[in-house]
């Protein structure tokens, strides 16, 4: 059974860093073709496509937001944790991670999530 | 790299077929067979329905279909049930070897 869980604050002060922890279960970011990535959803809005680690280490990053963003992988913990720095009150929303998979097929897509949790960046 | 675009809702009744909509770019969309789509009722994570523009994921139910042409990317469900009254969001490997979502669709059941 597979299962990805988030933790971390849910309330953040503008400008401060926020630091967010994956952890999950039945399955093994040694395991070639996987991945653990992050997206938020920033309430009543669409989803926004963060951060991605592969299991060879490769990072990726959304564009927009690699500047502020980290993305880390502890595999002999099952963990995966996201930085984001210099929060803002825009950057309130929840916060999904969720495990990607290259399909045989070839393209990266997320196949199990976690419950997301809601972050709050206000003073 | 922009948002995909997507209309902002659609509806249908029981038993019909409706389509999503999904445009990017040359550099995302029409780049690769490599486009998502997620279903996400309110309050919960979403859920991977098709992969790779027409593949479905074990358990997903044959009544969703995927389909390109050139740079936009479509979501087909047929014969509408009350539950797939969610939202949808179209996602996209891009050229950059990044992600991309859409603006997501609400599809109402009437």
């Amino acid at each position: 059974q597979i299962t990805l869980r988030e933790s971390g604050p849910t309330l953040v002060k503008p400008t401060q860093s926020l630091t967010l922890t994956c952890s999950f279960s039945g399955f093994s970011l040694s395991t070639s073709r996987l991945g653990v990535g992050w997206i938020r959803q920033p309430p009543g809005k669409a989803l926004e496509w963060l951060a991605l680690i592969f299991w060879n280490e490769d990072g990726r990053y959304s564009p927009s937001l690699k500047s502020r963003l980290t993305i880390t992988k502890d595999t002999s913990r099952n963990q995966v944790v996201l930085t984001m720095t210099n929060m803002d009150p825009a950057d309130t929303g929840t916060y999904y991670c969720a495990r990607n998979v290259i399909f045989s097929s070839g393209g990266p897509g997320f196949d199990y999530w976690g419950q997301g949790t809601l972050v709050t960046v206000s003073s | 790299q922009s948002a995909l675009t997507q209309p902002a809702s659609v509806s249908g009744s029981p038993g019909q077929s409706i389509a999503i909509s999904c445009t990017g770019t040359s550099s995302d969309v029409g780049a690769y067979n490599y486009v998502f789509w997620y279903q996400q009722y309110p309050g919960k994570a979403p859920k991977l329905i098709i992969y790779d523009v027409n593949y479905r994921p074990s358990g997903v139910s044959s009544r969703f279909s995927g389909s390109k042409s050139g740079n936009t990317a479509s979501l087909t469900i047929s014969g509408l049930h009350a539950e797939d009254e969610a939202d949808y969001y179209c996602s996209s490997y891009t050229s950059s070897s990044t992600l991309v979502f859409g603006g997501g669709t609400k599809l109402t059941v009437l």
